[in-house]
């Protein structure tokens, strides 16, 4: 098993929808979770980070975490054609300072 | 969030050369940092970890001879491949650490190297 799993897609959803992404994690002593999107070419920039069970928003945005179930997800509400990015769900492993990166998620916003 | 640069934006080079990559933090000062590799529709691969004044720690599989890392200051890093070749053609990215609590990572631009 990955230490972090996403569906790497590609996930098209139409613009103005709302955007659902995913991410699994594998150690529950994990305490920091963090979504990065990051466009072709180009570095990722960070988007949200969370670390507490619950919701989080931010804008558009909205990061939710389930550490009993080690679960996080990303939602972006009233998507736009400037969201389609491949989003990195990164978990911070109890006891290390590195990131561990799922394999992203490609998604596309369609006009 | 803090901002931080890398040189060059990209680089091509002849198999068997050395290219140097710098990565500045430009408006803090970090301990930790972090060079990645990416190849074209893959995920980021941590190569190494490194600590201001310490020697990297390198990722399983990742040639510490090969890729030279050196933490020079709180606002400097340096990745250098040595003896390129082309499989060693990827997008390399630094990263800085943001500290406690928040543990946050800062990426640069990143660098692409082609080898000839």
């Amino acid at each position: 098993q990955k230490e972090v799993e996403q569906n790497s897609g590609p996930l098209s959803v139409p613009e103005g929808a709302i955007a659902s992404l995913n991410c699994t994690y594998s150690d529950r002593g994990s305490q920091s979770f963090f979504w990065y999107r990051q466009y072709s070419g180009k570095s990722p920039e960070l988007i949200m980070s969370i670390y507490s069970n619950g919701d989080k928003e931010d804008g558009r945005f909205t990061a939710q975490l389930n550490k009993a179930s080690q679960y996080v997800s990303l939602l972006i509400r009233d998507s736009q054609p400037s969201d389609s990015a491949t989003y990195l769900c990164a978990v911070q492993i109890q006891g290390a300072q590195k990131l561990v990166f799922g394999q992203g998620t490609r998604l596309t916003i369609n006009p | 969030g803090a901002v931080v640069s890398q040189h060059p934006s990209w680089v091509i080079c002849k198999s068997g050369t050395s290219v140097k990559i710098e990565c500045r933090s430009l408006d803090f000062q970090a301990t930790t940092m972090f060079w990645y590799r990416q190849f074209p529709k893959q995920s980021l691969m941590l190569m190494a970890t490194s600590n201001e004044g310490s020697k990297a720690t390198y990722e399983q599989g990742v040639e510490k001879d090969k890729f030279l890392i050196n933490h020079a200051s709180l606002t400097l890093s340096t990745l250098t491949v040595t003896s390129a070749h082309p499989e060693d053609s990827s997008f390399y990215i630094c990263s800085y650490d943001g500290g406690a609590p928040t543990d946050t990572q800062y990426f640069g631009p990143g660098t692409r190297l082609t080898v000839l």
